[in-house]
């Protein structure tokens, strides 16, 4: 059964600094990975995608990575801003089930 | 275009009752996928559908059941409320099967069950 871990499990940091939210899976055999961003009571947006056969995916200030055979993944926020706060999950893929992580709470304080 | 689009909202409903949500997939998608999160807790998928079938199901009892219309519209429906149940719903939309296809999602019914 596969299991998704984030952690920390809460993040608090100032304006500006650059940061690293990590994810963590047990099966390795995945078809691809995705961060998603979730704002209190909203459904989810989803951020990056990473196919199985790929190492990472940039779009603007956010780059993750993907380690398929240690089981992880990374997703790095450059600059952070107060707009970023937010819970970001990821989930992975194997057939057509995909099994999420609890996420991480980004606080950016202004 | 509109995207994955829920209803409702919100609903309130006492236990033992039964409900019924609804999504309507982005416009070109014909696959949907039906979710349940929990307060603090990440999505837990419930079933998926395609060509108007169940394709995968998760870890979830019988008393969770769907459906999908020839439009591509969805229903999910709970039977036998629990306390349990409460949670936010969340459906998402792809064209197709293929893993490539990147899952969008609406922005859920919250469900409470007392």
């Amino acid at each position: 059964k596969q299991e998704v871990t984030q952690i920390p499990a809460a993040l608090s940091v100032p304006e500006g600094e650059n940061l690293v939210l990590n994810c963590s899976f047990t099966d390795s055999a995945i078809y691809n990975l995705q961060w998603f961003r979730q704002d209190p009571g909203k459904g989810l947006t989803s951020l990056l995608l990473i196919q199985s056969s790929q190492r990472e995916q940039t779009s603007g200030r956010l780059n993750a990575s993907l380690d398929k055979s240690s089981g992880r993944s990374t997703l790095y926020i450059a600059a952070s801003q107060p707009g970023d706060s937010a819970t970001y999950l990821c989930a992975v893929r194997r057939g057509q089930k995909v099994t999420f992580g609890t996420g991480t709470k980004l606080q950016v304080i202004p | 275009d509109a995207g994955v689009t829920q209803s409702p909202t919100h609903l309130i409903k006492t236990r033992g009752q039964q409900v019924t949500l609804r999504c309507s997939p982005k416009s070109g998608h014909d696959t949907v996928s039906w979710y349940q999160q929990a307060l603090g807790q990440g999505p837990q998928f419930i079933f998926q559908y395609y060509e108007e079938e169940e394709r995968q199901r998760g870890n979830f009892p019988d008393r969770f059941s769907g459906h999908q219309f020839p439009n591509y519209s969805s229903e999910l429906n709970v039977n036998a409320l629990l306390l349990g149940d409460s949670a936010l719903y969340l459906c998402a939309s792809s064209l197709g099967q293929l893993a490539k296809n990147i899952q969008y999602f609406g922005a859920g019914t919250r469900l409470s069950v007392l």
